[in-house]
Formats: structure tokens, sequence, C-alpha cells
């Protein structure tokens, strides 16, 4: 079936240096994406969405970007510190608002 | 705001024994979700309830997994009998809806270790 995928399983930043993770998607209907952030022991935190008639979305350091032309979306983290940490995943909202999940990126920070 | 609770946190048992986990929403939530999460892989959704009926279990393994959600409110969902692979964690998130793709909230999860 459709899924949605990353690219990169690992990324390590120095701290206060930007972050970027890219997610792939496979199903060109998608149209309402979601990242979340999954800190060691705690379940998947909301960070940001986009939907598929934007392009572009910022909320507090971080960015994500859709580029529907290619099925591709990344969150860029801004400054990238300690607490940012964690594994990151990329989810498409379906229909009923079930989410469909990527195999996520751990984010390692530097000090 | 209280956020999603889950009980137990960690559960070990063996192969072809029985478990059991509870989740209690965040208040006013009327849609609930079950999630599977193998190490390593994003959450997998087993079973979405709107209020205390089933909306989509196509991905439960019905043979052995079940789930129930009597009063619209608290949540179980029973492994009977497990398998090594059953082994992951077990997340529960709940939303406002589910019609207006409405944020859904995690729980810490249930780690399952099935020897």
């Amino acid at each position: 079936g459709e899924s949605v995928g990353l690219h990169l399983p690992t990324l390590s930043v120095q701290e206060g240096d930007n972050s970027i993770i890219n997610c792939a998607y496979s199903n060109s209907a998608s149209d309402y994406f979601i990242w979340y952030k999954q800190e060691s022991g705690k379940g998947p935190q909301f960070i940001i969405d986009i939907r598929s008639n934007m392009d572009k979305r910022q909320g507090q350091r971080v960015t994500v970007l859709l580029n529907k032309t290619v099925k591709h979306l990344s969150l860029q983290i801004a400054a990238t510190q300690p607490g940012d940490s964690a594994v990151y995943f990329c989810a498409e909202n379906n229909a009923g608002n079930m989410l469909t999940f990527g195999g996520g990126t751990r984010l390692m920070v530097k000090p | 705001e209280a956020g999603v609770a889950q009980s137990p946190r960690y559960k070990i048992i063996e192969k072809r024994q029985s478990v059991a986990f509870w989740c209690n929403p965040i208040s006013g939530h009327a849609t609930l979700y079950w999630y599977q999460q193998i190490l390593g892989q994003g959450p997998k959704l087993l079973i979405q309830f709107q209020n205390n009926g089933v909306v989509d279990d196509s991905q439960l393994p019905k043979d052995r997994f079940s789930a129930e959600r009597l009063k619209g409110v608290d949540s179980t969902l029973k492994i009977q009998p497990a398998k090594l692979e059953d082994s992951a964690v077990y997340l529960c998130a709940s939303s406002l809806s589910r019609l207006a793709r409405e944020t859904q909230y995690f729980g810490p999860g249930t780690r399952l270790l099935v020897l």
C-alpha cells in the first residue's frame, strides 16, 4: 500500500547548527502531513503540520517545506539544541484522521 | 490539562500468555487510537474508536488482539495468546474528533517484551 518514508535514519549535528530532516511520500493524493518528535521512553509529540495547499509553514525554530512535485517534505530546525535530540517522524494524515507514519530519523546533537 | 495515561508502563510475559493494556484519554476526546510501535519503526495504527464504537480495525490481528471502549472513555487492548513478534511499544492516542483531522495526543506507551 501507499506509505511515507524517510531518507536518513540518523543525523548528527553540532549544537547551534541548523538541522534538516527529510521525508518522501508515495501517495500523490495525500494532502495533510504532520511532523512528530519522539523522545526516549515517551510517545510522539506533535511539532508542526502542513496542508497540501501550502509550500512552507513556520513555527518556533521549526519550518516544514512541502514539495508536491517530487512528493517530498522536510523539517528544518534552527539553532539545534541538545533538547532537540530525539527521533523525528513524518506522518500522513488520511481521511478519518488516521495516521501513516514513516520509519523515523534519529537526530543527535553534539555539544 | 492531563495527558493520555497508560498502564502498565512495562510488561514482560512468556509466549502464549495473555496481557492487557489500559488507556485513559484526554478528557472530552471522542476519538481514541491504539498503535503498535516495533523497535526502530514508526507507530502502526491498530484500531480507532469514535466514542464507544469501532471506526477502523483493519490492521488489528483479530485472532489474538481485541480492544474495547465500553463507556466511550477508557479503553483496554488485550493480546491472547501473545507471540514473540508482539514485542513492541503499544501507544494510545486521543483526539477531539476524527472528522476535522484534529491533533492526536499520545500517551507514554506500554513496553511489552514477550519471551
